[in-house]
């Protein structure tokens, strides 16, 4: 079945650092990609999709590109602010988004000031 | 933007008793929801699927019987635990579904004693 799998955590960074995030999936069909970001006591919340190879989907700063030829859709951010800190979830949808998504296991990333 | 709320967001609970959890969307309507449990450090898996006015979809491995789910509104679902254990305890997550994406609750931390 499809899966995603992503970098463990926790990541600790100080601020204004380069982040990098990795994501990597397996599905049969041609899945559309997110990362959605949770904040402490907040529900998860999308931060960026991206529905087709190629597709760069941003938002507040950050990136990802869906390559199918490695099948990964890395999140990263040029430099991050202590306000960046949650936890981080990739996840896959085959039908777009409307039906069920398959999430990774979530990064959790802490900045330091 | 579409909120959605759970209630409670903490219950504590003897063994063999029953729990219900609630999701509402709070300014929207929601064909469809979803439910998901988290494990520590694991990522969330979809435990059904439900629509309004009709039965759940249980995805394989889980017991329907145990996890009752009622979506018998618009804008409210419930799951409830029946005779919980301690292997119950978990991070439950409501999703609902409007025409814009897919909207996610803060999350209930069940745990059974």
């Amino acid at each position: 079945g499809d899966s995603v799998t992503q970098m463990e955590g926790p990541v600790t960074l100080s601020e204004e650092a380069f982040l990098t995030i990795n994501c990597t999936y397996t599905a049969t069909g041609y899945p559309s990609l997110f990362w959605y970001v949770q904040y402490p006591g907040e529900g998860l919340q999308l931060l960026l999709k991206a529905t087709k190879a190629d597709d760069k989907g941003s938002n507040k700063g950050f990136e990802a590109t869906y390559r199918k030829e490695t099948t990964s859709f890395h999140l990263e951010k040029g430099s991050v602010q202590v306000s960046d800190s949650a936890v981080y979830f990739c996840a896959l949808s085959d039908l777009g988004g409307a039906q069920k998504l398959v999430f990774g296991q979530g990064t959790r990333l802490t900045i330091n000031p | 933007g579409a909120v959605v709320s759970q209630h409670p967001s903490r219950v504590i609970c003897k063994s063999g008793t029953s729990v219900k959890i609630e999701c509402r969307s709070l300014d929207f309507q929601a064909t469809t929801m979803f439910w998901y449990r988290q494990f520590p450090k694991k990522s969330l898996m979809l435990m059904a699927t439900s629509n309004e006015g009709s039965k759940a979809t249980y995805e394989q491995g889980v017991e329907k019987d145990k996890f009752l789910i009622n979506h018998a509104s618009l804008t409210l679902s419930t799951l409830t635990v029946t005779s919980a254990h301690p292997e119950d305890s978990s991070f439950y997550i409501c999703s609902a579904a409007s025409e814009t994406g897919k909207y996610f609750g803060p999350g209930t931390r069940l745990t059974v004693l």
